[in-house]
């Protein structure tokens, strides 16, 4: 069973942030929080990663508070592009990812 | 981001047949692929998990002998729906990972079609 709890659809305006939230209140130490996307009839595409820190890359950055139980992957200007199903997953590193139900986000104009 | 190309991305075929799908990693050695179906408008599944020159780890549920899988160098892993049945219709997506301490790169995924 995924160990998340995720929106299941959220709405966007186009050029605007969009903050997605993830609940991963049973996450253990050694377990990292990994983003991905799905767009319609395609393979997952990773987004970012981390375990503890704050991270930010070209895509998003993503904000896990300090309890670790809760993260916000946070698109800071959506396009129409980033209109998919977001999955937040938690998994250690050597293990397999177990995809939940994810949150379908709508960028609108 | 690192490469994972699948191949064919369509394909029909008769009930009764096997079809063979395979996911190369491009750019990396995979040590380690996974493969997952996806029913439309639902989430990935995990189907199995394997490790170059070992058998695959099998989920619970998941028949291994009609889904075998071959992961026999590390950028090659194969999947093979053995004795299709128009239930196995899905799409299915492969992913592969470098190490323990990289992130999983996914295919684009295969669209089968069984009738």
């Amino acid at each position: 069973d995924a160990k998340t709890t995720q929106p299941p659809s959220m709405d966007c305006a186009e050029g605007r942030a969009a903050n997605l939230p993830c609940n991963h209140s049973t996450i253990s130490g050694n377990e990292y929080v990994y983003w991905y996307r799905q767009i319609h009839s395609q393979g997952p595409q990773y987004i970012i990663h981390g375990l503890k820190n704050n991270e930010t890359n070209e895509m998003a950055s993503l904000i896990i508070t300090e309890d670790r139980k809760s993260s916000t992957l946070i698109l800071p200007h959506a396009t129409l592009r980033d209109t998919a199903v977001y999955y937040c997953i938690v998994s250690d590193n050597t293990d397999k990812l177990i995809f939940g139900t994810g949150t379908r986000l709508q960028v609108f104009p | 981001g690192a490469v994972v190309s699948q191949h064919p991305s369509r394909v029909i075929c008769k009930s009764g047949t096997s079809v063979k799908i395979e996911c190369r990693s491009l750019d990396f050695q995979a040590t380690t692929m996974f493969w997952y179906r996806q029913f439309p408008k639902k989430s990935l599944m995990l189907m199995a998990t394997s490790n170059e020159g070992s058998k695959a780890t099998y989920e619970q549920g998941v028949e291994k002998d009609k889904f075998l899988i071959n992961h026999a160098s590390l950028t090659l892993s194969t999947l093979t729906v053995t004795s299709a049945h128009p239930e196995d219709s899905s799409f299915y997506i492969c992913s592969a990972k470098e190490g323990a301490d990289t992130e999983a790169f996914f295919g684009q995924g295969t669209r089968l079609t069984v009738v």
